[in-house]
C-alpha cells in the first residue's frame, strides 16, 4: 500500500533555531499534502495544505512567515519550523492525498515529536 | 463548517468486554468521508476505516464493526471482545467529497485493563 514518510521522528532543539521537517511519499506521486499539528492529549489540527509548484495554504491563525512549508516536488513537502519557542513543542504529522485513484484515504507519516527547550 | 464531535474523552474497560465509541458529524456537503484512526502511544496514526456518504451499510471487520447512521449524523465504531492492545487514542474524522482536509474529532482514550 501506500506510504507516506516522515523524518525525523523526533527532534530536540534550542530555542531560537529553525528545525526542518520532511515528508516523503514513497510510492505515489502527491499533488497535495497536509501538515497538522497535535498538543499532547489534543486532537489533530490542520495547519496547511501544500500545494506542489504553488504557495501553501495556511489555515487560519497559523502564522505563515513561522511555519514555512515547501512542495518542491511531487513526492516530497518540507515544514521549516523558524525561530522555534518552546510553545511550538508538538507533535507534527503530514499526510498526503493520492490522485490517481478514486479512493480518498489520507495516508500519513509517522509524525514528528518536536521538543523545543 | 464541517464538526466532528466525539463526546466521550475516556472509556475505560475490563477485557473481553464490547465497547462502542460514539461519532457525531456535522457537514454541509452532500458528498463527504467519514473515517476512524488509531493511534497508540507511538503517536502514529493507523487507519481502521473509511465511508462515503452514500454507502450506510454497515461493515464488520474481525473484532471491528462500524455503525454509519445518515438520518443521526453518526458514524460509531464498536470493538467486540477487547484487547488490552485495543488501548489507543481513537479519532473520527471527517472530510468533503474532495477528499481533502480532514476535520478531526476530539478523540477518545481508550484504556483496556486486563
Amino acid at each position: 500500500g501506500a506510504v507516506v514518510s516522515q523524518h525525523p521522528s523526533w527532534v530536540i532543539c534550542k530555542s531560537g533555531t529553525s528545525v526542518k521537517i520532511e515528508c516523503r511519499s514513497l510510492d505515489f506521486q502527491a499533488t497535495t499534502m497536509f501538515w497538522y499539528r497535535q498538543f499532547p492529549k489534543q486532537s489533530l489540527m490542520l495547519m496547511a495544505t501544500s500545494n506542489e509548484g504553488s504557495k501553501a495554504t495556511y489555515e487560519q491563525g497559523v502564522e505563515k512567515d513561522k511555519f514555512l512549508i515547501n512542495h518542491a516536488s511531487l513526492t516530497l513537502s518540507t515544514l521549516t519550523v523558524t525561530s522555534a519557542h518552546p510553545e511550538d513543542s508538538s507533535f507534527y504529522i503530514c499526510s498526503a492525498r493520492r490522485w490517481d485513484r478514486d479512493i480518498t484515504e489520507a495516508f500519513f507519516g509517522q509524525g514528528t515529536r518536536l521538543t523545543v527547550v | 463548517a464541517q464538526k466532528v464531535t466525539q463526546a466521550q474523552t475516556e472509556i475505560s474497560v475490563v477485557e473481553k468486554e464490547d465497547v462502542t465509541l460514539d461519532c457525531v458529524y456535522e457537514t454541509r456537503d452532500t458528498t463527504y468521508y467519514l473515517f476512524w484512526y488509531k493511534q497508540p502511544p507511538s503517536g502514529e496514526l493507523v487507519f481502521l476505516i473509511r465511508r462515503n456518504s452514500f454507502d450506510e451499510q454497515n461493515e464488520i471487520s474481525g473484532r471491528y464493526s462500524w455503525n454509519f447512521q445518515k438520518s443521526t449524523s453518526s458514524f460509531n465504531f464498536t470493538i467486540t471482545a477487547s484487547q488490552v492492545v485495543d488501548s489507543a487514542v481513537y479519532f473520527c474524522a471527517l472530510s468533503g467529497g474532495d477528499g481533502n482536509k480532514l476535520v478531526f474529532g476530539a478523540g477518545t482514550i481508550l484504556r483496556v485493563k486486563s
